[in-house]
């Protein structure tokens, strides 16, 4: 099973300001099969990031994803009032498929 | 428009058993493999179990594996999940969910969730 570690737990921001949240792999993702969700309380995930860099339809472009391997990144470049939230990686590679632990982005 | 929409939850005693539905609409649903993905309360995601479009290949998370039944009927676009042998850790939201563009792909369509509590 491959786990996936996400750092920091908690990160407290200010709109405006930039966000990077990382995502650490025991073992290598196949093909880049990783991808990010954002979740808000209440509501189901929704994806962001798939492939490990490709947006979802319809997600702003100050979110990306980048890394391969082992360790990827998300970053929200300017982070915008609805976007504080949890964001979860994921690896969709290989069964079990298994997801990071969560970041939560909170407002500072 | 993709929608998901989950019912069946409810309270349940431990040792008890309760059948999840997932009302599929707005694609061809034989074509996808479908997932249950649960979240217990305050917690992060869990995958559950996945089926695919012809129910060929089914797969189970080991914390599930003999006390749960995935399932699907193609010609009622539905989806299901048997859960037997209930314990208090199975207690969350389970949502269904489908691949974002067919096999390969994370799951870029979920229904809202139903919640499952066990307890006495």
């Amino acid at each position: 099973e491959i786990v996936l570690t996400q750092s920091p737990g908690t990160l407290s921001l200010s709109p405006g300001e930039r966000a990077t949240l990382s995502c650490r792999a025991s073992q290598s993702v196949s093909s880049s099969y990783l991808a990010w969700y954002q979740q808000k309380p209440g509501q189901a995930p929704r994806l962001l990031i798939y492939g490990a860099s490709s947006r979802a339809t319809g997600i702003p472009d100050r979110f990306s994803g980048s890394g391969s391997g082992t360790d990827f990144t998300l970053t929200i470049s300017r982070l915008e009032p609805e976007d504080f939230a949890v964001y979860y990686c994921q690896q969709y590679g290989s069964s079990p498929w298994t997801f990071g632990q969560g970041t939560k982005v909170e407002l500072k | 428009e993709v929608q998901l929409v989950e019912s069946g939850g409810g309270l349940v005693k431990p040792g008890g058993s309760l059948r999840l539905s997932c009302a599929a609409s707005g694609f061809t649903f034989s074509t996808y493999t479908m997932n249950w993905v649960r979240q217990a309360p305050g917690k992060g995601l869990e995958w559950v179990s996945s089926i695919s479009g012809s129910s060929t290949y089914i797969y189970y998370a080991d914390s599930v594996k003999g006390r749960f039944t995935i399932s699907r009927d193609n010609a009622n676009n539905s989806l299901y999940l048997q859960m037997n042998s209930l314990r208090a850790e199975d207690t969350a939201v389970y949502y269904c969910a489908r691949e974002y563009y067919g096999s390969g792909s994370p799951w870029g369509y979920w229904g809202q969730g139903t919640l499952v509590t066990v307890s006495s």
